[in-house]
């Protein structure tokens, strides 16, 4: 069971916006920590997609936004599209001395 | 363009130690900007952070795989290395090598992964 508790799969139509919620802890989002956000493509290696809670890396379209509030964060993806189809996973610090990863989410475009 | 590239043994008998190394290219290991992790992702299941270690030597693990895990850099080779020792099939994973940022502590560039099979 991952310390930082993501929802198993979320779905949306091409066009629409979809959320994915991070829920963490005093011990690790609600301690302060700053939350990212990765997409994994199927059969590749992780990619960071979001940094700092919300900030995007350089080529990463502005569909993709990130926030954090008290002992959550969520990812929302805007105008969907069908190459967004992947496992989304956020990461965090626990002050139990360890770096913390959601469980992930599978993202479905209908 | 930094790259990093993970090798060692795919397939690892129980009790016996997981041996892998992450080759980097495109980039200095020595660079006091960054830490250098390992995490693994078992079959169907969530990314695991293993460790990290800095270029000087200084390494953090997972407190749950502590007692097994060593993880050191070789930066006359621009590599750093990984033991898992008395591994079961529970080890049984997809090991990721990954560059960690120290100012914002994300993982900014990943390698492809290996697919390591505890069995008999």
């Amino acid at each position: 069971q991952s310390v930082l508790t993501q929802p198993p799969s979320v779905s949306g139509a091409p066009g629409q916006r979809v959320t994915i919620s991070c829920t963490g802890s005093s011990s690790n989002i609600g301690a302060g920590y700053d939350v990212h956000w990765y997409q994994q493509l199927p059969g590749t290696a992780p990619k960071l997609l979001i940094y700092g809670n919300s900030n995007r890396p350089s080529g990463v379209p502005d569909r993709f936004s990130g926030s954090k509030s008290g002992t959550s964060a969520s990812l929302a993806i805007t105008g969907l599209q069908a190459e967004d189809e992947a496992d989304y996973s956020c990461q965090s610090y626990d002050s139990s001395l360890s770096w913390v990863f959601g469980g992930g989410t599978k993202l479905t475009v209908l | 363009q930094l790259q990093l590239q993970e090798s060692g043994p795919g397939l690892v008998k129980p009790s016996e130690t997981l041996s892998l190394t992450c080759t980097v290219s495109g980039g200095s290991i020595s660079s006091s900007s960054f830490y250098w992790g390992w995490i693994r992702q078992p079959p169907g299941k969530g990314l695991e952070w293993i460790g990290s270690i800095y270029y000087s030597g200084s390494t953090y693990y997972n407190p749950s795989l502590k007692s097994r895990v060593t993880i050191s850099v070789d930066t006359s080779k621009n590599q750093f290395s990984l033991k898992l020792s008395s591994v079961t099939a529970a080890d049984t994973a997809v090991y990721y090598c990954a560059r960690q940022d120290t100012g914002a502590n994300c993982y900014s560039d990943w390698g492809q992964g290996t697919l390591v099979t505890v069995s008999s």
